[in-house]
């Protein structure tokens, strides 16, 4: 059974701050992942993909790896920004395409 | 594109009760995921229906069900509601065996009270 844990569960970092969210599972035998953002009683926003032949994937200030053998992932956001507030999730899809296992996030406080 | 749309945004319900939730995948997509989301907790895996059919599922009791129409959308139905019920309910679209995101909706809440 595929258990993902994100530490830290929170975080405080003034803005303009570099900073790395990290991921691990226990299953390598993983499809893709996948980082999402969650504001506040709101749903999901993809943020970035790891495709499974991939080990790591860009998008503006955001930055995302992908080590299998050693079961984690790390985010990694430069030049961080009060609007960058939110809970940050990974999920692991099932090889099977199928299911994605969540961690339980980690809340980033970007203090201005 | 609308991506995935789910309806209704928030729901109160009695014990007991019954409850349906809606949810239109994004364009193209024919693959429909449902989770559960306790608060400060991530998203549970419910079930996952393509071609009209549960493909997957999760830890979750025979009170919850789900259905898929031919045009792709889907239902969760959830019976003999229970205070623990209480959650955002999450929606996700997909391609079945393809290598790409997923997408979510903005979850249904629903309170039981």
């Amino acid at each position: 059974k595929q258990e993902v844990t994100q530490i830290p569960a929170a975080l405080s970092v003034p803005e303009g701050e570099n900073l790395v969210l990290n991921c691990s599972f226990t299953d390598s035998a993983i499809y893709n992942l996948q980082w999402f953002r969650q504001d506040p009683g709101k749903g999901l926003t993809s943020l970035l993909l790891i495709q499974s032949s991939q080990r790591e994937q860009t998008s503006g200030r955001l930055n995302a790896s992908l080590d299998k053998s050693s079961g984690r992932s790390t985010l990694y956001i430069a030049a961080s920004q009060p609007g960058d507030s939110a809970t940050y999730l990974c999920a692991m899809r099932d090889a099977n395409a199928g299911k994605s296992t969540f961690g339980d996030g980690t809340t980033l406080t970007v203090k201005p | 594109d609308a991506g995935v749309t789910q309806s209704p945004t928030h729901l109160i319900k009695t014990r007991g009760q019954q409850v349906t939730l809606r949810c239109s995948p994004k364009s193209g997509h024919d693959t429909v995921s449902w989770y559960q989301q306790a608060l400060g907790q991530g998203p549970q895996f419910i079930f996952q229906y393509y071609e009209e059919e549960e493909r997957q599922r999760g830890n979750f009791p025979d009170r919850f069900s789900g259905h898929q129409f031919p045009n792709y959308s889907s239902e969760l139905n959830v019976n003999a509601l229970l205070l623990g019920d209480s959650a955002l309910y999450l929606c996700a679209s997909s391609f079945i065996g393809r290598d790409t995101e997923a997408f979510f909706g903005q979850g249904t809440r629903l309170t039981v009270v």
